[in-house]
C-alpha cells in the first residue's frame, strides 16, 4: 500500500525566503508523485509531477521539486515566497501501473508573511 | 477549455435524506474520480469511473454510490445522511486511468448535514 506523509501541518515564511514543504512516501513500486495547491473554497490545482522522467520537476508558479529514491522524497521547493502562495498544499502518491487511486498527504498550510 | 463542472457549489440536508452531486469532466477524458475532503481525515478516496465501468472503491460504507453516464459526467449519489458526511466533495477528471498524467479538479460541493 502506498502512503505519503507531509513533515508539518503548518509553514510559515516570510515573503522573499525559501519554501520547503517536505513529502516522504511510501510505495512497494515505482510510485508517481504529485503536488497539488489549493485555495480557500476552490478545488485542487496541480503544481507538477513526477512520472519517472527526470528526478528535477519544474512546475508552475516557479514551484519545483527533486524525487529522491534514496531517501524516499519529494520535497517542494520555490526560491522566493509571494503573498500569492499563501495556500494548503498536497503531496498525493500513484503507482505507475494504473491500478491504484491517488493517495493524498494530510496537507500543509502555507503562510507568507509580509 | 471548460474545466470540470461541479454541481451544485453548496448544499444542506438533513440527516435521513439523500443527496446527489453531478460532475462533468473536461471533454474527452474518460476518467472520473470522487474524493471526500473533511478537515479531520482529509482527501479520502470514494471512487474511480473510467469508460461507464467502476475501476475502485474507497473504504465507504454502501450509502455511498456512484455511476458514469455514457458521455463522461458522473453522479455521486449518499443515501441515509448522516452528519459526518458533511463535506466538501471533490471530483477529478483524467483522459487516462487513475490519473497517471494528473487529475484536473473541480471547485467542488460543499455539502452540510444538520
Amino acid at each position: 500500500a502506498q502512503s505519503v506523509t507531509q513533515l508539518g501541518s503548518h509553514v510559515s515564511v516570510s515573503e522573499g525566503a525559501l519554501v520547503l514543504l517536505r513529502c516522504n512516501y511510501s510505495s512497494s513500486v515505482p510510485p508517481y508523485l504529485f503536488w497539488y495547491v489549493q485555495y480557500p473554497n476552490q478545488g485542487l490545482q496541480l503544481l507538477l509531477k513526477y512520472t519517472s522522467a527526470a528526478t528535477l520537476v519544474k512546475g508552475i508558479n516557479g514551484f519545483e521539486a527533486e524525487f529522491k529514491k534514496s531517501e524516499t522524497s519529494f520535497h517542494l521547493t520555490k526560491p522566493s515566497a509571494h503573498m500569492s502562495d499563501a495556500a494548503e498544499y498536497f503531496c498525493a502518491v500513484s503507482d505507475n501501473s494504473g491500478n491504484t487511486p491517488l493517495v493524498f498527504g494530510k496537507g500543509t498550510r502555507l503562510s507568507v508573511i509580509a | 477549455k471548460a474545466g470540470v463542472t461541479q454541481t451544485p457549489r453548496y448544499l444542506i440536508k438533513t440527516r435521513g435524506q439523500q443527496v446527489t452531486l453531478s460532475c462533468s469532466p473536461i471533454s474527452g477524458h474518460r476518467s472520473v474520480s470522487w474524493y471526500q475532503q473533511t478537515p479531520g481525515q482529509g482527501l479520502q478516496f470514494l471512487f474511480e469511473y473510467f469508460s461507464e465501468t467502476q475501476r475502485n472503491k474507497g473504504n465507504f460504507p454502501g450509502r455511498f454510490s456512484g455511476r458514469q453516464f455514457s458521455n463522461s459526467r458522473s453522479e455521486m449519489n449518499v443515501s441515509t445522511l448522516e452528519l459526518g458526511d458533511s463535506a466538501l466533495y471533490l471530483c477529478a477528471s483524467s483522459p487516462a486511468e487513475y490519473g497517471v498524467y494528473g487529475y484536473t479538479f473541480g471547485s467542488g460541493t460543499r455539502l452540510t448535514v444538520v
